[in-house]
């Protein structure tokens, strides 16, 4: 099974500051890695397919890149909607699904 | 509007047996791979399950095989999750979601959760 490291596992930031989250697979997933957003009491969010395409609701401040097994999450300037939990979940040889532990962004 | 609405959580014994239901409107439902999900705080995101379009090909995460099994109605738009010899550990959120179809395995469509808490 591909396991997907994430980290860190929790980041401060304060509104209008980059932010960058990274996760590695323990194997090549070439481009199949995608990004949620999950806030506490509801349900996560797809924000990124396919390691860089955003969801038609995700603003243009998130961005995602990365190929095999190395990628990046990235917010160009945190806005307070944003705090939140990320995570990478892998979409190659499925199932299983993996996902990554998750990063807190918090203030 | 693309729905999927969970029901059937609540309070369970160690050992107990749940049903959990999730229902599909505003999709065509057959179409589509629907999958269980469950997030727990401090374990964040586990995949248990998922079963296709047309009910004949199903899955469940070797974590929970044995114990868990997902089947389909698609005259009713419904999906059910039967969870047996349940444990503490088993304490999530349940989620369905809509597996999107595409190469890269994405969960495009979450319902709002249902509560299991496994508990003496």
């Amino acid at each position: 099974d591909i396991q997907v490291t994430q980290s860190p596992s929790s980041l401060s930031a304060s509104v209008g500051d980059r932010v960058t989250i990274t996760c590695r697979a323990s194997q090549n997933i070439g481009s199949l890695l995608n990004w949620y957003q999950k806030k506490p009491g509801k349900a996560p969010k797809l924000l990124i397919y396919g390691t860089s395409t955003l969801q038609s609701w995700a603003p243009s401040r998130f961005s995602g890149s990365g190929s095999g097994t190395d990628f990046t999450f990235t917010i160009s300037s945190v806005q307070p909607e944003d705090f939140a939990t990320y995570y990478c979940q892998q979409g190659y040889k499925t199932p299983p699904y993996s996902f990554g532990q998750g990063t807190k962004l918090e203030i | 509007q693309e729905q999927l609405v969970e029901s059937g959580g609540g309070l369970v014994k160690p050992g107990g047996s749940l049903r959990l239901s999730c229902e599909a409107s505003g999709f065509t439902f057959r179409y589509y791979y629907i999958s269980w999900i469950r997030f727990a705080p401090g374990r964040g995101l586990e995949w248990l399950s998922y079963i296709s379009g047309d009910g004949n090909n199903a899955k469940v995460a070797d974590s929970v095989k044995g114990r868990l099994t997902v089947s389909r109605d698609d005259a009713k738009n419904s999906l059910y999750l039967q969870m047996s010899s349940l444990r503490d550990e088993d304490t999530a959120v349940y989620y369905c979601a809509r597996n999107d179809g595409s190469p890269t395995e994405a969960f495009d469509l979450w319902g709002q959760g249902t509560m299991v808490t496994v508990s003496s």
